[in-house]
């Protein structure tokens, strides 16, 4: 069964210090890898998908590695802005067509 | 608006009573998902549909809910008989093409039950 963890649950950093999130999962298998942010009482939107075969994907001021041997995706998001807070979470589609989601990491960004 | 849709927004019911929910994929989506978000986690999978047939069920789903996606277009989620323990917030999400494409979300429905 594929387990997702997101550490650390909470990130608070003061504006312009770049963002650094884990995300960890158990089984290799994957298809692909998304992150996504949420902010409070919304719904998802994706920031970016990462196929097995890649090892980072790049938007703006965002970029995503995945080392899929080691089971482990990392986000980055440069000179953050307050805009920034939120809860990011990944998730990982495996076998079937279900995405698994990691607990989240609820990031301030202070100004 | 070509995003996902999802109706209502917010919902607020008595125990016992019955509730659905409506989510509208973008337009040529094959797959539309339904997830069941509780406060502080992440999404959990309920569901999923490849066009009108419903190919996968989770553990979560138990005989109180029922989804359906006729003509393979919308979806509704039905849950009879509510609890509290069903306060949660329901995403549906919909992809197009093969399993490992990109799976956009919609708004969310958050349903309270008192």
């Amino acid at each position: 069964k594929q387990e997702v963890t997101q550490i650390p649950a909470a990130l608070s950093v003061p504006e312009g210090e770049n963002l650094v999130l884990n995300c960890s999962f158990t089984d290799s298998a994957i298809y692909n890898l998304q992150w996504f942010r949420q902010d409070p009482g919304k719904g998802l939107t994706s920031l970016l998908l990462i196929q097995s075969s890649q090892r980072e994907q790049t938007s703006g001021r965002l970029n995503a590695s995945l080392d899929k041997s080691s089971g482990r995706s990392t986000l980055y998001i440069a000179a953050s802005q307050p805009g920034d807070s939120a809860t990011y979470l990944c998730a990982v589609k495996s076998a079937g067509n279900k995405l698994t989601f990691g607990g989240g990491t609820r990031v301030l960004v202070k100004p | 608006d070509t995003g996902v849709s999802q109706n209502p927004r917010h919902k607020i019911t008595k125990r016992g009573q019955n509730v659905t929910f409506r989510c509208d994929p973008i337009s040529e989506h094959n797959r539309l998902y339904w997830y069941r978000q509780t406060l502080g986690q992440g999404p959990e999978f309920l569901t999923y549909f490849q066009n009108e047939a419903q190919l996968e069920k989770s553990r979560l789903l138990s005989d109180r809910f029922s989804a359906e996606r006729p003509k393979g277009s919308f979806s509704t989620l039905e849950i009879q008989r509510t609890e509290q323990g069903d306060s949660a917030m329901y995403l549906c999400a919909s992809s197009l093409g093969q399993g490992w494409n990109e799976q956009f979300f919609g708004p969310g429905t958050r349903l309270t039950v008192l």
